[in-house]
């Protein structure tokens, strides 16, 4: 089956360190990737996305690389602010009649502080 | 924002009782899901919809059913609610072959 496997936390940077929150996938087929991102009391917010090999997502300052040869979907920032300290998710997905159903991982909590 | 909206937030309900969490969108997708979250363990699905009455279940569907009887509205039931069912509970919609959108959280503790 699908499954998602991501770094434990808590990630603990001062500001403006580089961030990278390691996430590997086993999966049948193609799936697309995505990190999402919950900040604190809230739902999750999709950060990045990305559909096919070699795809790279960015949004707001992070990036993440479909790499297929080593299945993984690595989320980098080159310089890391208070204000991402939030919880991330990997996951992926594939469709079925169920739409686009998601395997998440664990959660990375990112705790950046002054 | 995606339109999606749980009620309650919060509710705390005692061993044994049965809850009902409700999720609404406004955005007239086709596809709703219900999850729990807790520590360690990401997002779980428990059930989710793939049209008006067309349910399935997920990865941890025991003890809970739902219902859809409108497009805009997804319920989640505890029949007899049990201490291992105190989690965050998520509502999210989508489209087909793209992302979901997660609704605010309902925080249900059971005692």
């Amino acid at each position: 089956g699908n499954s998602v496997t991501q770094m434990e936390g808590p990630v603990t940077l001062s500001e403006e360190a580089f961030l990278t929150i390691n996430c590997t996938y086993t999966a049948t087929g193609y799936p697309s990737l995505f990190w999402y991102v919950q900040y604190p009391g809230e739902g999750l917010q999709l950060l990045l996305k990305a559909t096919k090999a070699d795809d790279k997502g960015s949004n707001k300052g992070f990036e993440a690389t479909y790499r297929k040869e080593t299945t993984s979907f690595h989320l980098e920032k080159g310089s890391v602010q208070v204000s991402d300290s939030a919880v991330y998710f990997c996951a992926l997905s594939h469709n079925n009649n169920a739409g686009n159903m998601l395997t998440f991982g664990g959660g990375t909590r990112l705790m950046v502080k002054p | 924002d995606a339109g999606i909206t749980q009620s309650p937030r919060h509710k705390v309900t005692e061993t044994g009782t049965p809850v009902t969490l409700r999720c609404h969108q406004t955005e007239n997708h086709r596809y709703m899901y219900w999850y729990r979250q807790d520590p360690g363990h990401g997002l779980r699905l428990i059930h989710y919809s793939y049209g008006v009455k067309d349910t399935d279940k997920g990865e941890v569907s025991d003890g809970y059913s739902v219902s859809r009887s409108k497009t805009e509205d997804f319920l989640l039931t505890l029949e007899s609610a049990t201490s291992s069912q105190t989690s965050v509970y998520f509502c999210a919609i989508s489209e087909l072959s793209r992302e979901q959108y997660f609704g605010p959280g309902t925080r249900l503790t059971v005692t």
